[in-house]
Formats: C-alpha cells, structure tokens, sequence
C-alpha cells in the first residue's frame, strides 16, 4: 500500500466553524489532490498542488484553501464550514500519468 | 476538456454473471485510462490500467481494452463473486494536466449469492 494517511478520518464540526483535514505521505510524490466525493456525483477535485508551496483550484474550490509547506503534507481547509460541505474528503497522490493513490478518506459532518 | 462517462448503476447479477461496465471517454491528446474499485469504507484503489491504444489491462479475473478508435474502457470479468460488490470507477489522467485525473461518477455493483 502507498504510503498516504489522513486526519482525522472523522470529524462533526457546527456551521461557520473552520476546519483542517491533513493528508501525509511517505512516497515523496511530486502531486498531491484533495477532492470530496457525494452521492451521484462521482470525485470531484477541490484543490491539487504539484509541489511544495504550488497550488491551484480544482472544480469546486469555493470556501476551501490548501496550503504545501512540506513535501509529505497537504492540508485542507474549510474557512468557515457549510452543511454543503458535509461529505467524504479523499487525499491522493501521484506521479504525472500514472496511477493515483488513495487515502482511506475523511468522513466530514457539518451541523 | 477532459470527460468520461460510465454506464450508470447500480448494476445487480447473481453470483457467476458476467459482468460488463460501459466506459467511454472524451480527451486530447493520449490518455492513460484506468479502472477503480472502491469497497465499502475504504479509499479507490487501482484494479487495473491501459496507457496506450489496443493495450488490455487486467487484474483479478476484470479485464478491459483501451479503445482509441471508439474512445471506450469497457471493464469485463467473465464470472462475478459476491465479493465484487463494490463501486467501480473508470477514469483517465493526462500526463500533460499536472497528472489531474478525471473520474467517472461510479458504478455499484452488488452480487447476490
């Protein structure tokens, strides 16, 4: 298994609340994407990062900014947390063209 | 840009069907495409990929041809198990997108015994 981990894996969080999801790598992998995953519509990506303080928006970037401070770590935030945002948050790495690795997703709830 | 749609679910078969999942794609250049699985729980994971034309990838019994000339992925595997059921996402990356990939929205399959 790639070596890719995330935190937490749960998390209920109230409206208007900031949160921070990590993700953490082993692999030393150049390209790093944060997307959600809902019901029906399939992944969809909200920020990737292609090193180490480069970054840039996905499909559905509003209300969520990431920052790459470090090769290994990719962190995720909602500034002020939505019920919209409630969903299933997924990490993963790669090298260009080739296979994505996956981490085991973070279950987020916003009340 | 880049697109792939999927045949949609959920798909239900009875232990020993066979299985096909539609896939087709739409993208410039000349893709990698891929197969997913994803288990209850869990994150994706790879099941199997083609990164040129005519290319067959395959993986525990699945098996699916990169088609250039009808742009198509589809994911077959000639006697299903219960232990299939899962969601199955076809996807492709483009190593000239920062190695962005798009996915499909996902098929459920579920084998009854």
């Amino acid at each position: 298994d790639a070596g890719i981990t995330q935190s937490p894996r749960h998390k209920v969080t109230e409206t208007g609340t900031p949160v921070t999801l990590r993700c953490h790598q082993t692999e030393n992998h150049r390209y790093m994407y944060w997307y959600r995953q809902d019901p029906g519509h399939g992944l969809r990506l909200i920020h990737y990062s292609y090193g180490v303080k480069d970054t840039d928006k996905g499909e559905v970037s509003d209300g969520y900014s990431v920052s790459r401070s470090k090769t290994e770590d990719f962190l995720l935030t909602l500034e002020s947390a939505t019920s919209s945002q409630t969903s299933v948050y997924f990490c993963a790495i790669t090298s260009p063209g080739e296979t994505q690795y996956f981490g085991p997703g973070t279950r987020l709830l916003v009340l | 840009g880049d697109s792939v749609t999927q045949m949609e679910g959920p798909v239900t078969l009875s232990e020993e069907a066979f299985l096909t999942i539609n896939c087709t794609y739409t993208a410039t250049g000349y893709p990698s495409l891929f197969w997913y699985v994803q288990y209850p729980g869990e994150g994706l994971q790879l099941l199997l990929k083609a990164t040129k034309a005519d290319d067959k990838g395959s993986n525990k019994g699945f098996e699916a041809t990169y088609r250039k000339e009808t742009t198509s992925f589809h994911l077959e595997k000639g006697s299903v198990q219960v232990s299939d059921s899962a969601v199955y996402f076809c996807a492709l990356t483009s190593n000239t997108n920062a190695g962005k990939s798009t996915f499909g929205d996902g098929t459920t399959l579920t084998v009854k015994p």
